[in-house]
């Protein structure tokens, strides 16, 4: 079956260092995105990806990092220039047009 | 900018009972998507319903239903004969057209709905 694949589900980082969140989909999607959502709030747009070798910046890019070398594939990068990582994030795909896919999430903790 | 609003932090409903949540947004364009998302325990994003905004006609899926009043930037999600499997978090979501290549979502701060069996 088609989908978007998150891991791992759990994460936690130590003070002051990288962690990478991987985003893998099948649906042959364009478009990727990744969201943080913080209790209380909506998804916050951190980045986003229409085409391979692309990227752009959301609302929240600082202290986080992309890549997308792939089609099939947007990992995100928390640096540790981002001073409040604990979130849960959500990657997303569309196609053109389309609405929404997302991915289950990852729970990032700062221990 | 666009934004999307809903005001109701939490809605109870009894189990088979009808029950509406509100979404309202701004706007300058003509042409978008609007959507609802829900999100049970499982932080599992799932696709309720949408609606193109230049259908006069409400979306309805199942026992979802969406009332959008263009003029009033409303959008609100009525859901029949709530079900135990109802209880999630729902979110209203905003798409732009499609401007300097790219589409733009929006998303509502959300509203936590609990069904009492």
């Amino acid at each position: 079956d088609g989908g978007i694949t998150q891991s791992p589900k759990y994460l936690f980082r130590k003070e002051g260092q990288n962690v990478t969140l991987s985003c893998e989909q099948n649906l042959n999607h364009d478009a990727m995105y990744w969201y943080r959502q913080d209790p209380g709030q909506g998804l916050r747009l951190i980045y986003y990806s229409q085409i391979v070798n692309d990227f752009q910046k959301g609302d929240i890019a600082e202290g986080y990092s992309v890549s997308r070398e792939k089609k099939e594939s947007f990992p995100l990068t928390v640096t540790s220039a981002q001073k409040n990582p604990t979130a849960f994030y959500l990657c997303a795909s569309t196609p053109v047009g389309g609405g929404y896919t997302f991915g289950s999430g990852t729970r990032l903790t700062v221990v | 900018a666009q934004t999307v609003t809903q005001s109701q932090p939490e809605m109870s409903v009894q189990e088979a009972e009808t029950v509406t949540l509100s979404c309202t947004y701004d706007t300058s364009e003509s042409d978008y998507y609007l959507f609802w998302y829900k999100q049970p325990p499982s932080r599992q994003m799932i696709l309720v319903i949408r609606q193109e905004a230049y259908k006069q006609q409400n979306a309805t899926e199942n026992r979802f239903s969406v009332n959008f009043q263009k003029a009033a930037k409303s959008f609100s999600l009525k859901i029949s004969d709530s079900q135990l499997g109802d209880a999630a978090m729902y979110f209203c979501a905003y798409r732009s057209p499609f401007l300097s290549g790219t589409y733009k979502y929006i998303f509502g701060t959300g509203t936590r709905l609990k069904v009492l069996a």
